[in-house]
């Protein structure tokens, strides 16, 4: 069965500090990758997606994300955070042919000015 | 952007009592939608697929008796906790998948809370 790990489950940090956010996921086959950014009292939102194509993806707000095939990872990275981007974050993944999102346990994180 | 509006945000009820959440698109039609639920400090757990104008599909292990799902139009789909106990106090959110270009749109989420 697909299953997503999201290693830190919550996060602090200052403004301008360096952001990296684990995810692994386990599945064989082809699957599409996304980062989901609930900000405090909003809905989830999409924050990038990963199909096909360069692994390096862009975001909004300037988050990035690598997917690494051989690690099964697709890591959520930001180089200055803001106190802003204090959100939950959840890493999401499905296989291929199927539209169901398997979910990580998501990441709390709170930036301080 | 695209709207998904669920209602309401929370509601508590007594135990037993039956509980209707409503999940609408705002500007665009979603011939499929999926509610999930989410305990305390886990992840977003998909409960069941619904689609316009069919039966909607269950997750192993969800009761389709107790959580009833009514797709009946593009832009509703509902979720009614029949019977609800404090085992099924958790937060419930719906998402919407957009037909026109296939984006996913979440709504903000229904707190229950059964007593």
């Amino acid at each position: 069965a697909q299953s997503v790990s999201q290693h830190n489950h919550h996060v602090i940090l200052s403004e301008a500090a360096s952001l990296e956010l684990g995810c692994n996921y386990s599945y064989g086959g082809t699957v599409n990758l996304f980062w989901y950014v609930q900000y405090p009292g909003q809905h989830l939102q999409l924050l990038l997606k990963y199909f096909s194509g360069d692994p390096l993806v862009k975001g909004i707000k300037g988050f990035e994300a690598e997917f690494i095939k051989s690690k099964f990872s697709f890591n959520l990275r930001k180089p200055s955070v803001q106190w802003s981007d204090t959100a939950e974050y959840f890493c999401a993944v499905n296989s291929y042919n199927t539209d169901k999102l398997i979910f990580g346990t998501g990441t709390r994180l709170q930036v301080f000015p | 952007g695209a709207v998904v509006s669920q209602h309401p945000s929370w509601v508590i009820c007594k135990s037993g009592t039956s509980v209707k959440i409503e999940c609408r698109s705002l500007d665009f039609q979603a011939t499929t939608m999926f509610w999930y639920r989410q305990f305390p400090k886990q992840s977003l757990m998909l409960m069941a697929t619904s689609n316009e104008g069919s039966k909607a599909t269950y997750e192993q292990g969800v009761e389709k008796d107790k959580f009833l799902i009514n797709h009946a139009s593009l832009t509703l789909s509902t979720l009614t906790v029949t019977s609800a106990h404090p085992e099924d106090s958790s937060f419930y959110i719906c998402s919407a998948r957009d037909f026109g270009d296939e984006k996913l749109f979440f709504g903000s989420g229904t707190q229950l809370s059964v007593l």
